[in-house]
């Protein structure tokens, strides 16, 4: 059993406000870190697939990077915004399987 | 292009019935895979499918299964339906997940809401 875990559980920023999340993982048998978004009521959204170590991905204000070799990936969101409120999720690809972390719940009080 | 389609969306049972779930991919996807969902648990992989075989499976009883067609749509069955089997089941398809595939990132439905009374 492959264990991905994502710390913190849950999360409250004011607007305006940059946070950042972790994503732990065993680096056996790596072959892909995925980082997904996941809104009430909403399917979950592909925020960015990272494969080589050392790996850094952009997207606006949003950004993450990537260690195989430790096994971590950090999520970093600038100047938070309400509508950045949404449950991020981590998972590792290992051949065509997936396993997920539980996720961090971030909420942005505006 | 259309996203991935599941239907139903919610579903009400009896323990001991079965039920099947559906999903579309999206156009030209071969690979789906399936996902529960209980609270307090992160997503878990059931299987996955491409061109019709299932090539990878997640650590559940026999009572779950799949399949897949030759349009790439997928069903999800449970037998003998438990109350431990209410779950949001997620499916999700991507290109073929193979060399340089390995990069695609899921596309996910919106779920099948199942709960067993």
């Amino acid at each position: 059993i492959l264990n991905v875990e994502q710390s913190p559980q849950s999360l409250h920023v004011q607007e305006g406000d940059s946070t950042n999340f972790t994503c732990s993982f065993p680096s056996s048998n790596f072959y892909a870190l995925h980082w997904y978004r996941w809104e009430t009521a909403k399917s979950p959204e592909a925020l960015f697939v990272m494969t080589l170590n050392g790996d850094e991905k952009k997207k606006g204000r949003i950004s993450a990077t990537l260690n195989t070799k430790e096994g971590y990936s950090y999520l970093y969101i600038k100047g938070s915004q309400p509508e950045d409120s949404a449950t991020y999720l981590c998972a590792k690809r290992t051949g065509n399987q997936f396993y997920f972390g539980t996720g961090t719940s971030l909420t942005v009080i505006p | 292009k259309a996203g991935v389609t599941q239907t139903p969306r919610y579903l009400i049972k009896t323990r001991g019935q079965q039920v099947t779930l559906s999903c579309s991919p999206i156009s030209g996807h071969r690979s789906v895979s399936w996902y529960q969902q209980t609270p307090g648990q992160g997503l878990q992989f059931l299987f996955e499918y491409f061109s019709e075989t299932q090539r990878n499976k997640g650590n559940f009883p026999g009572r779950f299964s799949g399949r897949q067609f030759s349009n790439s749509r997928s069903e999800m069955n449970v037998s003998t339906l438990e109350l431990g089997d209410s779950a949001l089941y997620l499916c999700a398809s991507s290109r073929s997940g193979s060399g340089d595939s390995y990069n695609s990132p899921l596309h996910f439905g919106n779920g099948t809401r199942l709960t067993v009374t």
